[in-house]
């Protein structure tokens, strides 16, 4: 079964700081990987993702990510944080293509970014 | 740039009332889903549609839930008598057409808050 673990629920960062997002996941093909963000009162919003190719993606926002097979990893990553990145943070798995497939998401980090 | 739209944003309901939550797809989308994210949780896949029927659903999607696209444009979630565990952000996404990578847009969701 596919499962993503996001092992941290808050994080606090000042800003200007770097930042990097965990995300570690479980899937029996090749995964199709994802961050949204859902900043309050907002739905997800995409931030990056990958499927194939180079393993650092670069997304919306200054972010970046970097697939790493051999340790199941997708962290998420911004070298400067700003205060309106204070949001939720998903990771998500899911099949490359296939209508009727879905997504499988993480349980979402909090980022904090203190002034 | 296309946005998928959710009605209502927040709605209050009894307990054993019926409530539809609506979507609007990006237009040229084919495929839909229903997502929800009960407080302090993931996101949870609820179903997926796809040619006017049911393409895949989860365990929580049981007999009280029932999604349907009444017309051209919309697509709504209906759950005909709401339990207090119902109350949740639940998000529309939407897909495009067949062959194009799973790469979701969601809805800001609409809150269901069950008394």
């Amino acid at each position: 079964a596919q499962s993503v673990t996001q092992p941290d629920i808050h994080i606090t960062v000042s800003e200007g700081a770097s930042l990097e997002l965990r995300c570690n996941y479980s899937y029996g093909a090749t995964p199709y990987l994802f961050w949204y963000v859902q900043s309050p009162g907002q739905g997800l919003q995409l931030l990056l993702k990958y499927f194939s190719g180079d393993t650092l993606v670069q997304g919306i926002k200054g972010f970046e990510a970097e697939f790493k097979r051999s340790q199941s990893s997708f962290n998420l990553r911004k070298p400067s944080v700003h205060w309106s990145d204070a949001a939720e943070y998903f990771c998500a798995v899911g099949p490359y293509t296939g209508g009727g497939n879905k997504l499988t998401f993480g349980t979402g980090t909090q980022l904090k970014v203190e002034l | 740039e296309p946005e998928v739209t959710q009605t209502p944003s927040h709605q209050v309901t009894q307990m054993g009332q019926e409530v539809i939550l609506r979507c609007v797809p990006i237009s040229n989308h084919l495929y839909f889903y229903w997502y929800r994210q009960i407080l302090g949780q993931k996101v949870e896949f609820l179903v997926s549609f796809y040619n006017n029927e049911i393409s895949e659903k989860s365990e929580i999607f049981d007999d009280q839930f029932s999604v349907e696209r009444p017309d051209g444009s919309n697509f709504t979630l209906k759950i005909r008598s709401t339990k207090l565990e119902d109350s949740a952000m639940y998000f529309c996404a939407s897909r495009e057409p067949q062959g194009g990578a799973n790469v979701l847009t969601f809805g800001a969701g609409s809150r269901l808050t069950v008394l």
